[in-house]
């Protein structure tokens, strides 16, 4: 079953604009991560946020995390073309050995 | 370094046949996962392996199967392939499994005719 829902399920801006989006899940984690995947080939790692963290950036990328809501944001900021991409959420759960759980992803177009 | 390498990258094979497909891990890393991708089902967890030993299992029929030898490399084996089975499989590498970052090879996309 998916843990992580991400929403929207697709999003379309143009180049230059922020792009956001969020990710809810079900059950305590250890960490979540974030991927983005191009069109059906493999899965690129962009930021792994432990439970006990609250905000991490990398580049033009801020991911938030709020466990009393059980939700993570990504924020892309100052979107390009090349970010054009399918963006995933995987929760890694409290539970022994964990293995991640994806949500259905968010489709990202930017348009130039 | 180098990354996750799956190989083939792309497989077409008929039904009732079987399917190994490859999977060597990052240097170091002795967590290998793997995971079937469909427009359907999206990312699905098949099993993790470490040090040699499954660790944990999806919701799979006894058809998938995997196992990982002593370099941390890994197999999956998809016997009495069906048509359902055509889909993205993933292999993830990570250090020691899911509190760590996993890191994907560019998958092996299989066709089942």
């Amino acid at each position: 079953s998916q843990q992580g829902e991400e929403d929207p399920q697709a999003l379309s801006i143009q180049e230059g604009e922020n792009a956001t989006m969020n990710c809810s899940y079900k059950t305590s984690i250890n960490n979540l991560q974030w991927y983005r995947q191009n069109s059906g080939r493999g899965l690129v790692h962009l930021i792994l946020i432990r439970s006990n963290e609250r905000e991490k950036h990398s580049g033009r990328l801020r991911v938030t995390l709020d466990t009393s809501k059980k939700s993570s944001s990504l924020l892309i900021t100052a979107s390009r073309a090349a970010d054009t991409a399918s963006y995933f959420c995987a929760t890694a759960h409290n539970s022994g050995y964990s293995t991640l759980t994806f949500g259905k992803g968010t489709m990202l177009l930017v348009s130039p | 370094k180098a990354g996750v390498t799956q190989t083939p990258r792309y497989l077409i094979k008929t039904r009732g046949q079987q399917v190994t497909l490859s999977c060597s891990p990052i240097s170091g890393h002795r967590s290998v996962s793997w995971y079937q991708q469909t427009p359907g089902q999206g990312l699905q967890f098949l099993f993790e392996y470490f040090s040699e030993t499954q660790r944990n299992k999806g919701n799979f029929p006894g058809r998938f199967s995997g196992r990982q030898f002593s370099n941390s490399r890994s197999e999956m084996n998809v016997s009495t392939l069906e048509l359902g089975d055509s889909a993205l499989y993933l292999c993830a590498s990570s250090l020691s499994g899911g509190n760590t970052e996993a890191f994907f090879g560019q998958g092996t996309r299989l066709t089942v005719v």
